[in-house]
């Protein structure tokens, strides 16, 4: 079974470039979240996609979008990057139903920093 | 304004003694917390859940207990060894889309 696999591990950015961090999810998992961790605190809820659409969002800016594939994996882009975009960006996969539906299973994380 | 608080930045204990990890939410309708784990480098680590009708659920070493009257829960890590030593989260669910509110993380450092 592979876990959820994140790319790419590192990026830096110059203030208003846009960047796509890219996300595999777990096997047989159809919904991928994602989540931005500043320093010091917890990861923060920017959205979700369940079979390609958007299931939900945090309180992020238009200019933080997504895409879900037909295979389950996912884009997340962020354009006009600001100096406070800088951050570590989780993606966790979860499956539907049940339980399952709230344990989710992250990726290592991009690493972002913006300049 | 944070809904899922951990008061604690850092904890200490000696191995094989007891860790007791807290957690305060304010939002009501929360139904559904869990603990995560988090190594440096790594993604966090599901480690436990509980519903909300339930006041305790046991998972080997670790206990997660809630009481919703005082919207509180605690992480108990019963023996605490040094491969413990992480960050650990509580993260709630509100909703249906499954959307996962975190705190801040509490930093466990486990003594040989």
């Amino acid at each position: 079974e592979t876990g959820v696999t994140q790319s790419p591990t590192h990026l830096i950015k110059t203030r208003g470039q846009q960047v796509t961090l890219r996300c595999s999810s777990q096997s047989g998992h159809n919904t991928v979240s994602w989540y931005q961790q500043a320093l010091g605190q917890g990861p923060q809820f920017i959205f979700q996609y369940y079979r390609e659409e958007e299931n939900g969002r945090g309180n992020f800016p238009p200019r933080f979008s997504g895409l879900q594939f037909p295979n389950y994996s996912s884009e997340l882009n962020v354009n006009a990057l600001e100096l406070d975009d800088s951050a570590l960006y989780l993606c966790a996969s979860s499956l539907d139903g049940g339980r399952a539906r709230y344990e989710q299973y992250f990726g290592p994380g991009t690493r972002l920093t913006v300049t | 304004d944070q809904q899922v608080k951990q008061n604690s930045p850092s904890l200490s204990v000696q191995e094989g003694r007891i860790s007791i990890l807290n957690c305060d939410y304010t939002n009501s309708m929360f139904d559904y917390f869990l603990w995560y784990k988090k190594y440096p480098a790594e993604g966090p680590t599901f480690l436990i859940s509980i519903s909300s009708i339930k006041d305790k659920n046991e998972d080997g070493r670790f206990t997660v207990f809630l009481n919703k009257s005082a919207k509180h829960l605690s992480l108990h890590i019963v023996p605490s060894q040094p491969g413990d030593s992480a960050v650990y989260f509580c993260a709630a669910s509100g909703d249906a889309k499954r959307q996962l509110t975190f705190g801040s993380g509490t930093q466990l450092t486990v003594l040989p």
